[in-house]
């Protein structure tokens, strides 16, 4: 089942800050997060595990709340670069119990981040 | 440059029509996958395949199938059984099928039928 984005669209000035959230109905193992401009493919910016460990993007942040099945991602003191739409894609252990599997991607968020 | 190419960008189908939509790897990734993206959706799995000659279906493997005879390539077939297959198609492969790593996404194919 996919996760479910919120909010579907932020628009900011530059130097403002925006969170973006990721919810799930299954229990998660990992959290990814992609970001797209218009036409182009999604670039990687974070993995999230259960357990805490993070890898990630260096000006961007990101949480991840196992209980609630959530995920946040935190962009501070946004740039114009920043703009495009962010996805998250979760992923569950499959039914025997190891971490293989398929990635299902949220609806998207679209950030416009103006001068 | 290590990546993934996807050719041809733009294809144009008349409707009935097979057509086969390329992706090629030169970063030694053992997993691969397909995903259709429609405007203002987030990425749908079509087919994902995690070592060469095997391959499992994803959420939409309706209408469309695949190969993966060598590591590098996981060519997709959008058959005429797929009743809408206008969208932007999106290739990735990762270092294998563990959930931790991430995916490295092609340029895409944007798919339209006449």
């Amino acid at each position: 089942q996919q996760p479910v984005q919120s909010p579907q669209a932020v628009i900011l000035r530059e130097g403002e800050d925006a969170v973006i959230n990721c919810s799930s109905s299954k229990a998660l193992y990992s959290v990814h997060w992609y970001r797209q401009k218009h036409g182009e493919a999604p670039v990687f910016l974070m993995i999230l595990l259960k357990g805490g460990e993070q890898k990630g993007h260096e000006k961007i942040s990101a949480s991840f709340n196992e209980k609630k099945q959530q995920s946040s991602l935190y962009l501070t003191a946004s740039q114009l670069s920043y703009s495009g739409t962010y996805f998250c894609g979760t992923h569950s252990l499959n039914a025997g119990g190891t971490s293989y599997g398929k990635l299902t991607f949220g609806q998207g968020t679209i950030l416009t981040v103006h001068p | 440059d290590g990546g993934i190419t996807q050719s041809p960008k733009y294809l144009f189908r008349k409707e009935g029509q097979n057509v086969t939509l390329s992706c090629e790897q030169n970063l030694n990734h053992d997993a691969m996958y397909w995903y259709r993206q429609d405007p203002g959706q987030g990425l749908r799995l079509i087919y994902y395949s995690q070592i060469v000659n095997d391959f499992q279906k994803g959420d939409i493997a309706e209408g469309y199938s695949v190969s993966r005879e060598k590591k590098e390539s996981f060519p997709l077939t959008v058959t005429s059984a797929q009743k809408n297959p206008t969208a932007f198609y999106l290739c990735a492969s990762s270092i294998d099928g563990q959930s931790y790593l991430e995916q490295f996404f092609g340029p895409g194919t944007r798919l339209t039928v006449l």
